[in-house]
């Protein structure tokens, strides 16, 4: 399995706090991701990074930031949390390069905003 | 229209039944075909995937894309319960590691 964890695993918090989501990887891919998955809607990306201190929106990225300032580190913030922004959220990661496309998942945080 | 579209099923088919997953989509610029499985409360992992058109087998599966008329196709030969999960198509353009999702259709195989 890919290195790849996140953390919390899961978070319940109340609607207008701060909520900071943490990516980590130890297999030191180029590019990290992160996508949120609600019913119907599938995987959606939020944000990604191609390297440090080098990230560009998502499909999806209003009332979310992002911040890398290590290789290893993918931070997600969610300024202040609202009840449509409860969903499941991957960190994901690639080697990138030619035909290096494979993204690797993590164990996901599933996110509660009361 | 969105760009990647996918039956979200549920799909309950007989152990030992062939199984066809099927994505649509509309960006002629899509050279990658990704096909993830996610397991419940798991995170997507990669199961194959092909690069423009043709056929790609790699044991019991076999990915198939028609870029004439747009069409991803995943099969899945002699079904096991274990089969059972999410698969979700993803295609991407060359070069910008990042892909669309389809929704994932839901397979049970019955044992």
């Amino acid at each position: 399995d890919a290195g790849i964890t996140q953390s919390p695993r899961h978070k319940v918090t109340e609607t207008g706090t701060p909520v900071t989501l943490r990516c980590h990887q130890t297999e030191n891919h180029r590019y990290m991701y992160w996508y949120r998955q609600d019913p119907g809607h599938g995987l959606r990306l939020i944000h990604y990074s191609y390297g440090v201190k080098d990230t560009d929106k998502g499909e999806v990225s209003d009332g979310y930031s992002v911040s890398r300032s290590k290789t290893e580190d993918f931070l997600l913030t969610l300024e202040s949390a609202t009840s449509s922004q409860t969903s499941v959220y991957f960190c994901a990661i690639s080697e990138g390069g030619q035909g290096r496309v494979e993204q690797f998942f993590g164990p996901g945080t599933r996110l509660t905003v009361l | 229209q969105k760009e990647v579209e996918q039956d979200p099923g549920p799909l309950s088919v007989p152990e030992g039944a062939i199984v066809s997953l099927n994505c649509t989509y509309s960006n002629s610029a899509f050279q990658y075909f990704m096909w993830y499985r996610q397991y419940s409360r798991k995170g997507p992992e990669l199961l194959m995937y092909t690069y423009s058109s043709g056929n790609k087998e790699d044991g019991r599966f076999t990915a198939q894309v028609d870029k004439s008329s747009k069409y991803i196709s995943l099969f899945i030969r002699d079904s096991q319960p274990s089969d059972s999960a999410t698969y979700l198509c993803a295609p991407s353009t060359s070069g910008t590691y990042k892909y669309i999702f389809g929704t994932g259709t839901r397979l049970k195989v019955l044992a």
